[in-house]
């Protein structure tokens, strides 16, 4: 069974711009969640969608949004690109997003540099 | 908010030593706690704890939970070089889903 998969995995950007990043979950799974991990602050959660519909949401600001797609595939959006965005995007995907039930797997990221 | 402190922040060991690494959380409606091994990119899980007192066991890999002083410990016998690697407590919030609060992490380094 394949894994998560993110794509693109090194993304070199400036400030100003805007970016998409992809993430397609294991086949079956129907929640994706994103989070940022920077050294400064660790893991912290952006979003998790669930059946094309966010359900949670993190304390980011509005430049940072997602979708996710019938097929459960999800791509992440930040608009107006700062320095401190450079950070490395990893994605989740469970079957359900319920803790109890399920194990949620990574995917290898995706490295954002912002210039 | 929820919150999740580990300690040490960075471990330097020998193969063959026992580590042990701690974690703190404090959160409003508890339901469980995570960890999980981040090698390289993709962290990948070790461990769900729920229940207090009860060791939960993968090889040289360990982990209990007390949910009234509100820590976990991670214990690794044995250590070898391929434990190297950042392992990091997470708790959810009380709903039990995968919105985590992850902690800084304990970057364990084993040298031959």
């Amino acid at each position: 069974k394949a894994g998560v998969t993110q794509t693109p995995r090194y993304l070199i950007k400036t400030r100003g711009q805007q970016v998409t990043l992809s993430c397609s979950p294991i086949s079956g799974h129907r929640s994706v969640s994103w989070y940022q991990q920077t050294p400064g602050q660790g893991l912290q959660f952006l979003f998790e969608y669930f059946s094309e519909t966010q359900r949670n949401k993190g304390n980011f600001p509005g430049r940072f949004s997602g979708r996710q797609f019938s097929n459960s595939r999800s791509e992440m959006n930040v608009s107006t690109l700062e320095l401190g965005d450079s950070a490395l995007y990893l994605c989740a995907s469970s079957l359900s997003g319920t803790i109890r039930t399920d194990t949620q797997y990574f995917g290898p990221g995706t490295r954002l540099t912002v210039l | 908010e929820d919150k999740v402190v580990q300690s040490p922040l960075s471990l330097v060991v020998h193969e063959g030593d026992t580590v042990t690494l701690n974690c703190s959380y404090e959160v409003t409606n508890f339901r469980s706690l995570l960890w999980y091994k981040q090698e390289k990119k993709a962290p990948t899980f070790l461990f769900m704890l729920t229940s207090s007192g009860i060791e939960k066991k993968s090889g040289r890999l360990s982990s209990i939970l007390d949910k009234k002083e509100l820590f976990s410990i991670l214990n690794i016998t044995a250590t070898q070089t391929g434990d190297s690697a950042v392992y990091l407590c997470a708790v959810p919030p009380g709903a039990g889903s995968y919105q985590l609060t992850f902690g800084k992490g304990t970057k364990l380094s084993v040298i031959p």
